[in-house]
Formats: structure tokens, sequence, C-alpha cells
């Protein structure tokens, strides 16, 4: 089945700092790609639509000079949180739709990444 | 805007027990349906599905149904096995799982104890 790679899975990094997280289709080309986050006991919520080749579409209230999305090809996403504090650890997961697929046809999601900022 | 409603967990019952996690959702249009399970270390996986009202959707022995004069989407399964455990999320698309991303509820964190 189709299989999305998420990297790194967990990371720590000090306040101030940047962290990149990868979001990679590994046997389909995704189009689009969506990344989500959540805090503990609380929904995933949407922060933005990441489009091979044009802007992301960020979600109201996420801060898109923090947020960075990239989507240069048609199988990788990434996400940077630029200048880390310790209210943007949280839990970040990716998911993408086969461009093949029917418009109806299910998301597959990364398996997420577990940041914490000290 | 479009929200879902789930109850919260942990739920925790025996082996071969009825399973039934609630989920209510509103939505502007008409939504698609969707459970999500995410098993122990893993990321999440779509179990079922519902397009429209009183469609049915079934999986691996679960069921929900599309109720639009409730707006739930209630899962059920008749006998759960110590393998269902894991965290099962409702969600909606208003766009019928498109371009848009899903909504989706808290979570409930299933345990299934032998």
């Amino acid at each position: 089945g189709a299989v999305v790679s998420q990297h790194p899975s967990w990371v720590i990094c000090k306040s101030g700092t940047s962290v990149k997280i990868e979001c990679r289709s590994l046997d389909f080309q995704a189009t689009t790609m969506f990344w989500y986050r959540q805090f503990p006991k609380q929904s995933l919520m949407l922060m933005a639509t990441s489009n091979e080749g044009s802007k992301a579409t960020y979600e109201q209230g996420v801060e898109k000079d923090k947020f960075l999305i990239n989507h240069a090809s048609l199988t990788l996403s990434t996400l940077t949180v630029t200048s880390a504090h310790p209210e943007d650890s949280s839990f970040y997961i990716c998911s993408a739709r086969d461009r093949q697929g029917a418009p109806n046809s299910p998301l597959h999601f990364g398996n997420g990444t577990r940041l914490t900022v000290t | 805007g479009d929200s879902v409603t789930q109850m919260e967990g942990p739920v925790t019952l025996s082996e071969e027990a009825f399973l039934t996690i609630n989920c209510t959702y509103t939505a502007t249009g008409y939504p698609s349906l969707f459970w999500y399970v995410q098993y122990p270390g893993e990321g999440l996986q779509l179990l079922l599905k519902a397009t429209k009202a009183d469609d049915k959707g079934s999986n691996k022995g679960f069921e929900a149904t599309y109720r639009k004069e409730t707006t739930s989407f209630h899962l059920e399964k008749g006998s759960v096995q110590v393998s269902d455990s894991a965290v099962y999320f409702c969600a909606l698309s208003d766009s019928g799982g498109g371009a848009d991303g899903l909504t989706f509820g808290k979570g409930t964190h299933l345990i299934i104890q032998p």
C-alpha cells in the first residue's frame, strides 16, 4: 500500500532554534500534502495545505512565517518550525493523497513527529 | 465552522465485548464521514467511510452508519479483540475528501483487555 514516511519521528531542540520535518510519499506522487498538529488530548488540527510548486495555504490562526512549508517535488514536503518556543511543542503529522487516485480516495498519513522545545 | 465531537477515552473493554464509540458532527455542507485508526507506533489508517446519508461503512468487523437526522457516525463492533486496541479518530470532509483537509475529533483511546 501507499506509504508516507515522516522524519524525524521525534526531535528535541532548544528554544530559538529551527527544526525541519520531512514528509515523503514513497511509492506514489502527491500534488497535495497536508500538515496537522495535535496538542495533548486535542483534535488533529489542519495547519496548512501544501501544493507542489506553489505556495502553501495556511489555516486561519497559523503563522506562515513561523511554520514554513515547502513542497518542492511531487514526493516531498517539508515543515520548518522557525525560532521554536516551548509552546510549539506538539505532535505534527502529515498526510498525502495519490495524484492518480480518485478525488474521494483516502489520505495516507505519516507516523508523525513529536517535537519538544526546551 | 465544521467540527467533530467524539467520546472521551480511554475506553476499556474486555475481549469479545460490544463496542460503540460515539461521534457527532456539525458541518455547513454535505460532508463525507470517516473513521481513522492509529495503532501503537503507526500512522493513521482509514478504517471506513461513508459519503452520503444512510450509507454504512464497514471494515474489519467495524461498522458506522451516516445518520444525517442525528448528525452522527457512531463506530460499532460486535466483538472486539485485543488487537483492536488503538486510538480511533472520527473525521469529516466537506469537500468529499478532495483537495481540502479533514476535520478530526479528539480521538478515543480504546483498550481491550484479554
